[in-house]
């Protein structure tokens, strides 16, 4: 089974707060990708990447950035975190076209 | 763009019945999968079912089958027998079949289905 961890399942930080959301996979996906989760909203594609050191913007990528050194991690960062990106934050990974598997979500809270 | 809809925010069924959750899509596309997504209280993001475009036949998992209307852009899921875990969001995603952003979902909003005892 694939399995991707994601380094937390709550975090709470601080308004300006530099945070960093870690996701591993270990299936040597190639695709990997972040979503941000709120209610009404659905999930919202933040970055995405095909392969080590690269990266994609997605939906919603401003006040982010990513970071993937290694084919098997991919980071998430807020540069500065503000109040409005308190949120559920998924990490999926993907073999070519196939179907995304999740990790269990981070539920973020910047007070 | 493609866009994904999903118009029944929220659901209920008794224990033992069917319900269908609906989802319709927009896209230019000839080629492209279909999925629905199951999300429980527990939070993990599960595949549920999966759909190629280019096939006629619908899927079926189990008590999860769906109505996939090609020409009228409309991905249902039925799910028969429902049960106390079926609790739970579920999303209906689009997927290119191939070129830029393959790979990539495309997410509704999400049905939020609660099963009754």
């Amino acid at each position: 089974d694939v399995k991707v961890t994601q380094s937390s399942r709550y975090l709470v930080k601080r308004t300006g707060e530099k945070v960093f959301l870690e996701c591993v996979q270990d299936m040597d996906h190639e695709n990997m990708f972040w979503y941000r989760q709120d209610p009404g909203l659905g999930l919202r594609l933040i970055y995405f990447s095909y392969d080590v050191k690269m990266k994609e913007k997605g939906d919603i990528p401003e006040g982010y950035s990513v970071s993937r050194e290694k084919k098997e991690r991919f980071s998430l960062i807020l540069e500065s975190a503000s109040t409005n990106q308190t949120s559920m934050y998924l990490c999926a990974s993907s073999f070519r076209a196939q179907p995304q598997h999740f990790g269990d979500g981070t539920r973020l809270s910047i007070l | 763009a493609q866009t994904v809809t999903q118009s029944q925010p929220e659901m209920s069924v008794q224990e033992a019945e069917t319900v269908t959750l609906s989802c319709t899509y927009d896209t230019s596309e000839n080629n492209y999968y279909l999925f629905w997504y199951k999300q429980p209280p527990s939070r993990q993001m599960i595949l549920v079912i999966r759909q190629e475009a280019y096939k006629q036949q619908n899927a079926t998992e189990n008590r999860f089958s769906v109505n996939f209307q090609k020409a009228a852009k409309s991905f249902s899921l039925k799910i028969s027998d429902s049960q106390l875990g079926d609790t739970a969001m579920y999303f209906c995603a689009f997927m290119k079949h191939e070129g830029g952003s393959q790979g990539n979902l495309i997410f509704g909003k999400g049905t939020k289905l609660s099963v009754k005892p």
